[in-house]
C-alpha cells in the first residue's frame, strides 16, 4: 500500500519567509510525528499527534514552529520567519503503535 | 548526556563480513529499542524492534539488548553491498516519541 508521503521534496526559501511542509500519513494510522534531521545531529523530535488528543509540542524549538493535523489525517508543519539554522530535512512518520513508526522521504529545506 | 549515544563511524567492511553496530542509552526506564536503516536522501526504514532485554533475529539481522549495561547492538551477517546505508538506533520514551542516535554510516565493499 501507499506509504507516508511528504511535499515538497525540496524547498529553497529566503531568510524571513514562511514555509509550509505537508505530510500525508498512511491511511488508518492514528499517530503522526514530525522530526528534523540536521547534518551530523541525528533526528530530533518536534511534535506528536495522537488521534483527537492535544498534540505533544514539547520538541518544537521555538514559537516560529507550529503544526496542525486536519481531520486526523494530513498534517502541515509551518515555520514562520525562517532562519538559516532551520535548514534541515524535515521528516514525518505515522504509526499504529509508537514503536513501529513509518517515515516519509522528507522535505529538504534550505534557507538562504 | 544524550539519551542515546552512537558511534558515527564511518565503518567500511568487505562483502561477507559480520558487522556489529552499537549504541548506549542513559535511561534504565526505556523498554523499546529500534533499529532503522536510512539510505541516502531517503527516510529511515524500520528494520526491527526489541522489547526489554534479549535477542531478536530477522534473516541476516540480529538485534540485541543488554539492559544491565544499557547497551544495544545490531549484527549483520554475510553483509552485502546493498546493506551500505546509515543505521540509526532509537529508544521509545514514555511520551511515545523516539530518541535517535546520530547514526553509523556503513559501507560494504564488493
Amino acid at each position: 500500500g501507499a506509504g507516508v508521503s511528504q511535499s515538497p521534496s525540496n524547498k529553497v526559501t529566503e531568510k524571513g519567509k514562511d514555509v509550509e511542509l505537508r505530510c500525508d500519513p498512511i491511511s488508518g494510522h492514528t499517530a503522526l510525528y514530525w522530526y528534523r534531521q540536521s547534518l551530523g545531529q541525528g533526528l530530533e523530535f518536534l511534535i506528536y499527534f495522537q488521534g483527537n488528543s492535544a498534540p505533544d509540542k514539547s520538541g518544537l524549538p521555538s514559537d516560529r514552529f507550529s503544526a496542525e493535523r486536519t481531520g486526523g489525517s494530513v498534517s502541515t508543519l509551518t515555520i514562520q520567519r525562517t532562519q538559516q539554522e532551520d535548514s534541515a530535512v524535515y521528516l514525518c512518520a505515522s504509526s499504529w503503535s509508537p514503536y513501529e513508526q513509518y517515515f516519509g522521504p522528507g522535505t529538504r529545506l534550505t534557507v538562504t | 548526556q544524550k539519551e542515546v549515544e552512537q558511534d558515527p563511524g564511518p565503518l567500511s567492511v568487505p562483502e561477507g563480513a559480520i558487522v556489529s553496530l552499537n549504541c548506549t542509552y542513559s535511561n534504565s526506564a526505556f523498554q523499546y529499542f529500534m533499529w532503522y536503516r536510512q539510505y541516502s536522501r531517503k527516510g529511515p526504514e524500520l528494520l526491527m524492534y526489541t522489547y526489554s532485554s534479549g535477542n531478536k533475529e530477522d534473516g541476516r539481522f540480529t538485534a540485541q539488548v543488554d539492559k544491565s549495561s544499557k547497551y544495544i547492538s545490531l549484527f549483520i551477517r554475510d553483509s552485502q553491498p546493498s546493506d551500505s546505508a546509515t543505521y540509526l538506533c532509537a529508544t521509545l520514551t514514555g511520551a511515545n516519541n523516539l530518541f535517535f542516535g546520530t547514526g553509523t554510516r556503513l559501507t560494504v565493499i564488493p
